[in-house]
């Protein structure tokens, strides 16, 4: 099991909410990564880092936020959830070595918006 | 876009049974990853198999790889119930990995 954790695993939230997901990772790793994920669809990436104080945009576009103040730690916000966010969100990490591209995943946080 | 895709998109088998995944993509890669995903839970890393190899095993796990063709096969010997999950490849040229819509395996016991 890869020592990646995300919190809430489940989140039934109201629009308009502000809302942060949490991913932590004790491997040390520079890259992180979120993804969205509808059910039985591919994984879309929607942020990702590079190391502390870096953060990009992934190729789906998205209204969520991220930082990366902690090497560990890489939240993802959204201000006013809706329920076009309703989706499984899975945050991932690897290790910067260029040869090596695995990705060690999370759990995931299945979110649904009302 | 380098975009994998897998074939079929379910796949049924009994148990003790070979199950064969096949993946196409578009542009040159660098390596191509297969991943595994239960149901609900994140991906988890099965193998990598870089753009100058053909072949790799893992266990009960064949992956071959024709540039060539640009496709990718995944062979899972002797299946198992525990097996019965989606499997997602990906490639990779730099940082960014790129997933495919998976093939969903259900082995029946």
């Amino acid at each position: 099991e890869a020592d990646i954790y995300q919190t809430p695993r489940y989140l039934v939230i109201g629009t308009g909410k502000k809302i942060t997901l949490e991913c932590s990772q004790t491997m040390g790793h520079d890259k992180m990564y979120w993804y969205q994920q509808d059910p039985g669809m591919e994984l879309h990436l929607i942020h990702y880092s590079y190391g502390v104080n870096s953060t990009e945009k992934g190729d789906l576009s998205s209204e969520s936020t991220v930082s990366r103040i902690r090497t560990e730690h890489f939240p993802l916000t959204l201000e006013s959830a809706r329920p076009s966010h309703t989706s499984q969100y899975l945050c991932a990490s690897s290790e910067s070595e260029m040869l090596s591209y695995e990705q060690y995943f999370g759990p995931g946080t299945r979110l649904t918006v009302t | 876009s380098q975009q994998g895709e897998e074939d079929p998109q379910a796949l049924s088998i009994q148990e003790g049974e070979n199950a064969t995944m096949n993946c196409s993509y578009k542009t040159s890669i660098n390596n191509l990853q297969w991943y595994r995903q239960n149901s609900g839970r994140g991906l988890v890393h099965l193998i990598l198999i870089r753009s100058n190899e053909r072949e790799k095993h893992s266990g009960r796990l064949r992956v071959t790889l024709d540039t060539s063709k640009k496709s990718s096969s995944l062979l899972i010997t002797a299946s198992r119930a525990a097996d019965t999950a989606s499997y997602f490849c990906a490639t990779g040229g730099s940082e960014k990995l790129v997933f495919g819509k998976g093939t969903k395996l259900t082995v029946n016991p």
